[in-house]
């Protein structure tokens, strides 16, 4: 069974601060690992997809990488934002989705 | 891109009573929707795949009699949660894909359901 774990669990910066956020899956043959966003209460937001045979996406200032032998991808957010604040959650496609606990990031400003 | 929609967003309900949530899929067509219940601080799981005309397929440990599954069109999911206890208040999100002509795809989920049971 696929196991999803992203560390650290919450994290706190200064506003400018770079965010390095990692996840790391168990079986390594994935079909893409997709990096959400969600808001309190709110609903999951989209940002980066890549696909098993892809080894990063850029969008704006998010940058994720994949080692997919490695079992390991990771978020960058570039010169954050106190609007980056929210809890960023990866999930791997195998058969189903499955998801990691999240990293609760919170940006100071 | 794709829409995925949840009605309601917010619902409070009775011990006892049963809840209806709806998953729409707004601009594409998804033979398969997924079913997945937040808890606090927790990661997303997956409760229970939606086939449309189909019965669903419901992950070990998820009580089919209790979150009933209707998938009667390409366009609409809908979750019931029946008997409705304080344990099953959660954030219930549903997510859709068109598919490709092979493997798994990009899912696009709704905004969810927080449901409160007093």
């Amino acid at each position: 069974k696929q196991e999803v774990t992203q560390i650290p669990a919450a994290l706190s910066v200064p506003e400018g601060e770079n965010l390095v956020l990692n996840c790391s899956f168990t079986d390594s043959a994935i079909y893409n690992l997709q990096w959400f966003r969600q808001d309190p209460g709110k609903g999951l937001t989209s940002l980066l997809l890549i696909q098993s045979s892809q080894r990063e996406q850029t969008s704006g200032r998010l940058n994720a990488s994949l080692d997919k032998s490695s079992g390991r991808s990771t978020l960058y957010i570039a010169a954050s934002q106190p609007g980056d604040s929210a809890t960023y959650l990866c999930a791997v496609t195998t058969s189903q989705l499955s998801f990691g606990a999240g990293t609760t990031v919170t940006v100071r400003a | 891109g794709a829409v995925v929609s949840q009605h309601p967003s917010r619902v409070i309900c009775k011990s006892g009573t049963s809840v209806k949530i709806e998953c729409r899929s707004l601009d594409f067509q998804a033979t398969t929707m997924f079913w997945y219940r937040q808890f606090p601080k927790k990661s997303l799981m997956l409760m229970a795949t939606s086939n449309e005309g189909s019965k669903a397929t419901y992950e070990q440990g998820v009580e089919k009699d209790k979150f009933l599954i209707n998938h009667a069109s390409l366009t609409l999911s809908t979750l019931t949660v029946t008997s409705a206890h304080p344990e099953d208040s959660s954030f219930y999100i549903c997510s859709a894909g068109p598919p490709p002509a092979g493997g798994p795809y990009e899912q696009y989920f709704g905004p969810g359901t927080r449901l409160t049971v007093t």
